[in-house]
């Protein structure tokens, strides 16, 4: 069965960096994209960005460019996100998310399929 | 980046009641448009994609529709299990965006 799997919570102080881990089983790692998601104390959920598994090429949320890396190590299955210059505003919880398809016709549909539990990362000084 | 935008942000329900959340997408996005459910502590959960199609094991009381810009999911019958956030997402671009969720609460 998919499982994604994080790492665990984390306290930074502020304008250090924080790198997260998502370790997928059940499927083939790198024939899927990993999508980051965080959500903000009371907050509604916002898109980081994502990596494709297979080439390692990334798309950042524009909010995000110069401060977060997304990277990822197929031998063991993981992908990576790390926020730097972290801030009091990225308390959050942090989601990784594999992304699933579905072709209709000539079209093809994606979405988060999976998901993992999150990690909280909690900056302050 | 295309901006989601949910209405209403919360509606209070009773059992059994219909209950209709909106989406509305910033330029069209044709169909490429999924909800999710997420439930306090919880991570989001995917009940439908491609606006209309639902996610396996998802319960046919959900449905979604719409196409362009705006966008709809109805419960026919709300169950207690159904008190939760719900969140559409668009995928029509790269940069994937969220509404900003719509709460469930009971009445």
């Amino acid at each position: 069965q998919v499982q994604l799997v994080q790492s665990g919570a984390e306290v930074k102080k502020p304008g250090a960096s924080v790198k997260v881990s998502c370790e997928a089983s059940g499927y083939t790692f790198t024939g899927y994209y990993i999508h980051w998601v965080r959500q903000a104390p009371g907050q509604g959920l916002e898109w980081m960005g994502r990596i494709n598994c297979n080439t390692g090429g990334t798309d950042y949320a524009q909010k995000f460019q110069g401060r977060v890396t997304m990277t990822r190590d197929t031998s063991i299955s993981t992908a990576y996100m790390e926020l730097s210059s972290l801030r009091s505003d990225d308390t959050a919880v942090y989601y990784c998310a594999r992304r699933g398809g579905m072709g209709h016709g000539d079209n093809n549909y994606y979405y988060m399929d999976f998901w993992a539990k999150g990690t909280t990362v909690t900056v302050s000084s | 980046d295309i901006q989601m935008t949910q209405s209403p942000s919360s509606l209070s329900a009773s059992v059994g009641d219909r209950v209709t959340i909106t989406c509305r997408a910033s330029q069209s996005i044709s169909n490429y448009l999924n909800w999710y459910q997420q439930k306090p502590g919880k991570a989001p959960k995917l009940l439908i994609y491609a606006a209309s199609t639902l996610q396996g094991g998802v319960p046919s009381r959900f449905s979604g529709s719409g196409s362009g810009t705006d966008f709809t999911l109805t419960i026919s019958s709300l169950q207690p299990e159904d008190f939760a956030t719900y969140y559409c997402q668009q995928s029509y671009s790269n940069f994937w965006t969220f509404g900003q969720g719509t709460k469930v609460e009971i009445k």
